[in-house]
This record gives C-alpha cells, sequence and structure tokens, in this order.
C-alpha cells in the first residue's frame, strides 16, 4: 500500500499569510494526486487534481506542485473562508489511500 | 446538476449487519465508477470500497474484505454498501462519492450517513 503523509498535522495562520502543505508518497506516485478541502461537518471538496491542475471554481490563490513523492498545496493568501482541514489523495493504485489531514486555523 | 444522497446509517450492535445506499442523480450513473469513503468521528478519510461503472469491477480496502461488499443498481441510478460482522472501530461517516472519468479522484461526494456500531 502507498503510505501519504502529510505535514505539518495543523497550522495557525492569519489572513493573507502564504500557507503551503506538504504531502509525501511512500513510492513514487507520477502526480496522481488530488487534494481536497472539508469543513466541519461538510463533505470534503476537490481542490485539485493530477498534483496542480485546479477544479473549476476554486479560488486562484489555490495551487500545486510537486513530483515523484513530493507534493506541497499553497495558498497565496489565506482568506477567512480557506480556514478548513486539507487532505493529500493518491490515486496511482488501490487501496487508494489519504494523507492524514491538515488543520488551517486562525491564529 | 450532480446530487449524492446517503441513506441507511444507523445504531448496529457489533457483529451486526447494515445496508447503505446512495441516491445519484444529475449524471449518467452506469458510465462512472462509484466508491464508499468513511470518516470515525474526529479522524480523516478512508476510502472504503469501489466499483466500476458496470459494476464488474469491485475493490476493497482490507480493513473491510470479507466483511463489505459493494454494488450497484444502475436501473435505479443507486449504489450500494453491504456491512456485516460490524465491529467498533467501523464507526464513522459514510461517504458516496463520484470517481472522474476512471481516475481515482473525486469530483462530486454525499452528504454521508453516520454508522454507529456499539452495544
Amino acid at each position: 500500500d502507498i503510505q501519504m503523509t502529510q505535514s505539518p498535522s495543523s497550522l495557525s495562520a492569519s489572513i493573507g499569510d502564504r500557507v503551503t502543505i506538504t504531502c509525501r508518497a511512500s513510492q513514487g506516485i507520477s502526480n496522481s494526486l488530488a487534494w481536497y478541502q472539508q469543513k466541519p461537518g461538510k463533505a470534503p471538496k476537490l481542490l485539485l487534481y493530477t498534483a496542480s491542475r485546479v477544479e473549476s471554481g476554486v479560488p486562484s490563490r489555490v495551487s500545486g506542485s510537486g513530483s515523484g513523492t513530493h507534493y506541497t498545496l499553497t495558498i497565496s493568501s489565506l482568506q477567512p473562508e480557506d480556514f478548513a482541514t486539507y487532505y493529500c489523495q493518491q490515486y496511482s493504485g488501490t487501496p487508494l489511500t489519504f494523507g492524514g489531514g491538515t488543520k488551517v486555523e486562525i491564529k | 446538476e450532480v446530487q449524492l444522497s446517503e441513506s441507511g446509517g444507523g445504531l448496529v450492535q457489533p457483529g451486526g449487519s447494515l445496508r447503505l445506499s446512495c441516491a445519484a442523480s444529475g449524471f449518467t450513473f452506469r458510465s462512472y465508477a462509484m466508491s464508499w469513503v468513511r470518516q470515525a468521528p474526529g479522524k480523516g478519510l478512508e476510502w472504503v470500497s469501489a466499483i466500476s461503472g458496470s459494476g464488474g469491477s469491485t475493490y476493497y480496502a482490507d480493513s473491510v474484505k470479507g466483511r463489505f461488499s459493494i454494488s450497484r443498481d444502475n436501473s435505479k441510478n443507486t449504489l450500494y454498501l453491504q456491512m456485516k460482522s460490524l465491529r467498533a472501530e467501523d464507526t464513522a461517516v459514510y461517504y458516496c462519492a463520484h470517481e472522474r472519468d476512471s481516475s481515482g479522484y473525486f469530483d462530486y461526494w454525499g452528504q454521508g450517513t453516520l454508522v454507529t456500531v456499539s452495544s
């Protein structure tokens, strides 16, 4: 199974801050990586796929990059609606696996 | 508009069974693979099972293999998850999720249904 390790598990940031979340795979996943945002009591929402492709309707301040085993999600200027938990997910092979999540909180 | 609506969750005793349903609308159901993803209270996301559009191929996480069974009725636009021999660790919100173009990632999710396994 491909293990996905996210870091940090939580962070505190202010409005306007640049935030970067990292996801590492236990083996190469050839950019088969998606990122989701989840708010309390709600279903996850797709933000990015194929590591860097932005889903329709997602603000341009959200971007993704990476290759091989190392991937990042960046929010260039944090907005109030961005406070949530973020998950990466690999789809290079089954079982599909998610990272442990990163909770972004208000400083 | 794509809509996914889960039902069938509830309280069940350890060792018991439950069947979840996911009613789909707004897309050609038979053309898309679907999955179940769960989330234990206060925990992260865990993929549970997937099924191809035709229903001919199914996949399971090791944690549920042999106990859970995924199926679909394309004439009713409905996805199912039959759960048997339930354990306390199966307690979670169960989401059905639409897989984009058999890619392996999920562009639409239901609102989830809570399964609680407890005596």
